[in-house]
């Protein structure tokens, strides 16, 4: 069974913090990673892809990769408010197949 | 389109009802999935077309759940005499395939009371 793992927090931080979000995932194949991010309500909004291991920065985003550990975070830096949301981590373990697992997402609450 | 689109956004059904939700991909997105998602819950796989062939459909929770993608575009997720179980939000997502990023639906909420 080919598993993505999450916290499911909350996750609770103050408003200028470093939000730090991990996920481990099972299949040793894996070769894509992505982070999404949930509003209560609405539809995962893909945030970070990553692909190979090291960090990936996208402003206040930084991705990080490690497939020996089969190990990836996210890291939100200067966190606001509107950053509180459920963040899904997923795993394209599919190959040609391109599925994609999603882990059960970790809730995160950026306090004023 | 812009963007992938589904319908209907909201599906109230009476147990035993059968229920047919749409999805309209990306143009020219080669990959298409429909995920299931319980309240507080991430996204769970359903099924995974590429073009007109499901490739996946190890997700499906039962044979009352059939999908179809006949001309490699838009897809239909239909549901025979639906449960209460079966109530949650129903996403699609469309991708350009391969290892590529998919994105998501708005979501179709159904609601068997």
């Amino acid at each position: 069974q080919k598993e993505v793992e999450q916290n499911s927090g909350p996750l609770s931080v103050p408003e200028g913090a470093i939000a730090s979000l991990n996920c481990t995932y099972s299949d040793r194949g894996s070769q894509s990673f992505f982070w999404y991010r949930q509003y209560s309500g609405k539809s995962p909004e893909l945030i970070m892809s990553i692909y190979s291991n090291g960090d990936k920065e996208d402003g206040r985003f930084t991705a990080q990769l490690n497939k020996a550990s089969q190990y990836v975070s996210l890291l939100i830096r200067d966190s606001q408010p509107s950053d509180s949301a459920t963040y899904l981590c997923a795993v394209n373990v599919g190959g040609s197949q391109g599925n994609l697992i999603f882990g059960k997402g970790t809730k995160l609450s950026v306090k004023p | 389109g812009a963007g992938v689109s589904q319908s209907p956004r909201y599906k109230v059904a009476k147990r035993g009802q059968d229920v047919a939700l749409r999805c309209d991909p990306i143009s020219g997105h080669v990959s298409l999935f429909w995920y299931q998602q319980a309240l507080g819950q991430g996204p769970e796989f359903l099924t995974y077309f590429q073009n007109e062939a499901q490739l996946d459909k190890s997700g499906l929770p039962s044979d009352r759940f059939f999908a179809e993608r006949p001309e490699g575009s838009v897809s239909t997720l239909k549901i025979q005499r639906t449960q209460q179980e079966d109530s949650a939000v129903y996403l699609c997502a469309s991708s350009w395939g391969g290892e590529t990023e998919a994105f998501f639906g708005q979501g179709t909420r159904l609601t068997v009371v």
